[in-house]
């Protein structure tokens, strides 16, 4: 299977527990994004990376959240201190830079749930 | 938020009728896309679209983006069970981010045999 891949596809936490989720992209892409989707809505941008640099950080991304992508291939998107509020669904999504860098490929995403 | 408005929020129709919908903005877009979404799973790439008034198909599906860059529209032709599922219009803004997208609210679609 070639496409995106995230992990896990679910999670149950308490409040006040740490999570991080992993994406890995489509191999030859460069850009990685996390967008975050809740019940009934579409999905709203958080942050992005182009190779390794993480380029944008959306005003949803609160200091809880952090995302790197350390070696620009695999990225990971650490929730500290969770709230109830954080429960969602977590989508990654990759493109290759280029004149169609806009066509991203979402992966499975990661249902996260907060007790 | 969200700056792009999905209509019908949902819609029921017969197997092998064809359906449309639509995405509008009050601002302008460089880009608009087309997904589906399977309930549990994330959004498939349908369709994307580049330039203004640019009319695209893939299979049974055509999609167009406005002349104004402020809308995009999605037709199904000969709707068939698996259909089934949540379209959403995504776009980058002119002025926004490179590669950043919004999404629209979604278009739920139903079909009964």
């Amino acid at each position: 299977d070639t496409g995106v891949s995230q992990d896990p596809r679910h999670k149950i936490t308490k409040r006040g527990q740490n999570v991080t989720f992993r994406c890995d992209p489509i191999s030859e892409h460069n850009r990685l994004y996390w967008y975050r989707q809740t019940l009934g809505q579409g999905p709203e941008f958080l942050t992005y990376f182009q190779n390794e640099a993480q380029l944008e950080k959306s005003r949803l991304l609160s200091d809880r959240f952090s995302a790197e992508r350390p070696k620009g291939s695999f990225s990971t998107l650490e929730i500290q201190r969770t709230e109830q509020g954080d429960s969602a669904m977590y989508l990654c999504a990759s493109s290759l830079e280029g004149t169609r860098d806009f066509e991203q490929f979402f992966g499975p995403g990661t249902r996260l749930t907060v007790l | 938020g969200q700056q792009l408005n999905q209509s019908p929020q949902s819609m029921f129709i017969q197997e092998g009728e064809d359906v449309s919908m639509n995405c509008t903005s009050s601002s302008i877009f460089n880009t608009w896309l087309w997904y589906k979404q399977d309930p549990g799973e994330g959004p498939v790439l349908l369709i994307a679209l580049y330039k203004a008034g640019e009319l695209t198909s893939n299979g049974r599906l055509t999609a167009q983006f406005g002349i104004t860059r402020k809308d995009s529209f999605l037709n199904i032709s000969a709707s068939i069970p698996s259909d089934v599922g949540i379209y959403f219009c995504a776009g980058q803004l002119m002025t926004g981010t490179a590669s950043k997208l919004t999404f629209g609210t979604g278009t739920r679609l139903q079909v009964t045999l």
